[in-house]
């Protein structure tokens, strides 16, 4: 079935440990989006890659990083988690800058 | 500074009640703005997408219509399978993000 696959669906977390939620699209998306969504917050975009060997900050990009080595994976690194990372974490794709973005099924992720 | 406000917060309807969400914006240019349907627990679904003011999409019970000023999203004759939030997004000219509403929390009563 296409669209956007993420990976873990959900985990818990030690403050301090290193995790990366993976996120794989099959649509041959050029653009690739990481968000947050918290309660009274909304969606709040963390990274974006515009295409494959590119990457730019979003609005709150402190303490995550990504890479884009191919158009299809855009994996999203916590280096050192901490509890305010606690959040829903959902990758999207579009097939261009400014297009209808589609969202995966997103990653419940609890630091504690 | 660009923003996107959605009302109500939440509504809830009768089954068969008709009526409809707004999405008010304002930014320093409109490249796009973006519907979706988002269910607990999932990722937003991607509903509808309008460019310019006059615009109008349709998907069996919804429909969206675009202003200069804002969005609606009509929805007629809705069943308890529509209850969702619903968010707004933009895309505002020059920008490399969307800019999302807080949603509106739409319940449908059988």
């Amino acid at each position: 079935i296409a669209g956007i696959t993420q990976a873990p669906t959900s985990q818990i977390l030690a403050a301090g440990r290193r995790m990366t939620l993976r996120c794989t699209q099959d649509m041959r998306h050029n653009a690739m989006y990481w968000y947050r969504q918290d309660l009274g917050l909304g969606l709040r975009l963390i990274h974006y890659s515009n295409t494959a060997g590119t990457t730019g900050k979003g609005e709150v990009p402190d303490g995550y990083s990504v890479s884009r080595a191919n158009t299809d994976d855009f994996p999203l690194t916590l280096a050192s988690a901490v509890p305010s990372q606690t959040s829903v974490y959902f990758c999207a794709s579009s097939s261009d800058r400014g297009r209808e973005q589609f969202f995966g099924p997103g990653t419940r992720l609890t630091v504690l | 500074e660009d923003q996107v406000t959605q009302s109500p917060e939440a509504l809830r309807l009768q089954e068969g009640e008709s009526s409809s969400l707004n999405c008010s914006y304002t930014v320093s240019g409109l490249r796009g703005l973006f519907w979706y349907r988002q269910d607990p627990g999932k990722g937003p679904e991607f509903l509808f997408t309008l460019y310019s003011a006059g615009e109008e999409k349709e998907k069996e019970r919804l429909k969206a219509t675009l202003t200069k000023k804002e969005s609606f999203l009509h929805i007629t004759a809705p069943k308890p399978e529509d209850s969702a939030t619903y968010l707004c997004a933009v895309h505002v000219q020059g920008a490399q993000k969307l800019v999302f509403g807080q949603g509106t929390r739409l319940t449908i009563n059988p």
